[in-house]
C-alpha cells in the first residue's frame, strides 16, 4: 500500500496569510494526486486534482504542485472561510489513500 | 447540478448487516466509477470500495474485503454497499464519491455499530 504522509498535521496561521501544506508519497504515484478541504459536520470538497488541477468553482488562491513523492498546497491570502482541515489522496492505485489531514486554525 | 444522496445508515449490533444505498443525479452515472469512502468523526478518511462503471470490475479494501459488497443499478441511477458482519470498528460515517479523483462527494450517511 502507497502511505500518504501529510506534514504539518496542524497548522496556525493569520487572515491574510499564505500556507504551504505538504503530502509525501511512500512511492512514486506520478501526478495522481488530489486535495480536499473538509469543515465540521460536512462532507470533503474537492480542490485539487492531478496534483495541480484546479477543481471547477474552486478559488485560484489554492494552487497545488508536485509529482512522483513530493507534493504541496498552497493557500494564499487566508480568509475565515479556509480554516478546516485538508487531506490528499493518491489515486495512482489501489488501495486508495488519504493523508491523515492537517488541520488549519486562525492563530 | 450533481447531486449523491445517501440512505441506509442506523443502528445495528456487532455482527448484524445493513445496506447503504446512493441516488445520484445531475449527470450520467453509467459513465463514472463510483467509490465508497468512509470516516469515523473526527478522524481520517477510508477508502472502502470502487466499482467500475458497468459493473464489472469491484475493489475492497482489505478492512471490508468479503464481508462488504458494492453494486450498481445504472438504470436507477443508484449505487449500494451491502454490509455484512459490522463490526465495532465500522462504525463510521460513509459517503458515496464519483470519479477515481472523488470530484462529489454525497452528505454522508452515519452507520453506528453497538454490542
Amino acid at each position: 500500500d502507497i502511505q500518504m504522509t501529510q506534514s504539518p498535521s496542524s497548522l496556525s496561521a493569520s487572515v491574510g496569510d499564505r500556507v504551504t501544506i505538504t503530502c509525501r508519497a511512500s512511492q512514486g504515484i506520478s501526478n495522481y494526486l488530489a486535495w480536499f478541504q473538509q469543515k465540521p459536520g460536512k462532507a470533503p470538497k474537492s480542490l485539487i486534482y492531478a496534483a495541480s488541477s484546479l477543481q471547477s468553482g474552486v478559488p485560484s488562491k489554492f494552487s497545488g504542485s508536485g509529482s512522483g513523492t513530493d507534493f504541496t498546497l498552497t493557500i494564499s491570502s487566508l480568509q475565515p472561510e479556509d480554516f478546516a482541515t485538508y487531506f490528499c489522496q493518491q489515486y495512482n492505485s489501489f488501495p486508495i489513500t488519504f493523508g491523515q489531514g492537517t488541520r488549519l486554525e486562525i492563530k | 447540478e450533481v447531486q449523491l444522496v445517501e440512505s441506509g445508515g442506523g443502528l445495528v449490533q456487532t455482527g448484524g448487516s445493513l445496506r447503504l444505498s446512493c441516488v445520484v443525479s445531475g449527470f450520467t452515472f453509467s459513465s463514472y466509477w463510483m467509490y465508497w469512502v468512509r470516516q469515523v468523526p473526527g478522524k481520517g478518511l477510508e477508502w472502502v470500495a470502487s466499482i467500475k462503471p458497468d459493473g464489472s470490475d469491484k475493489y475492497y479494501a482489505d478492512s471490508v474485503r468479503g464481508r462488504f459488497t458494492i453494486s450498481r443499478d445504472n438504470a436507477k441511477n443508484s449505487l449500494y454497499l451491502q454490509m455484512n458482519s459490522l463490526r465495532a470498528e465500522d462504525m463510521a460515517v460513509y459517503y458515496c464519491v464519483r470519479k477515481n479523483y472523488f470530484d462529489y462527494w454525497g452528505q454522508g450517511s452515519l452507520v453506528t455499530v453497538s454490542s
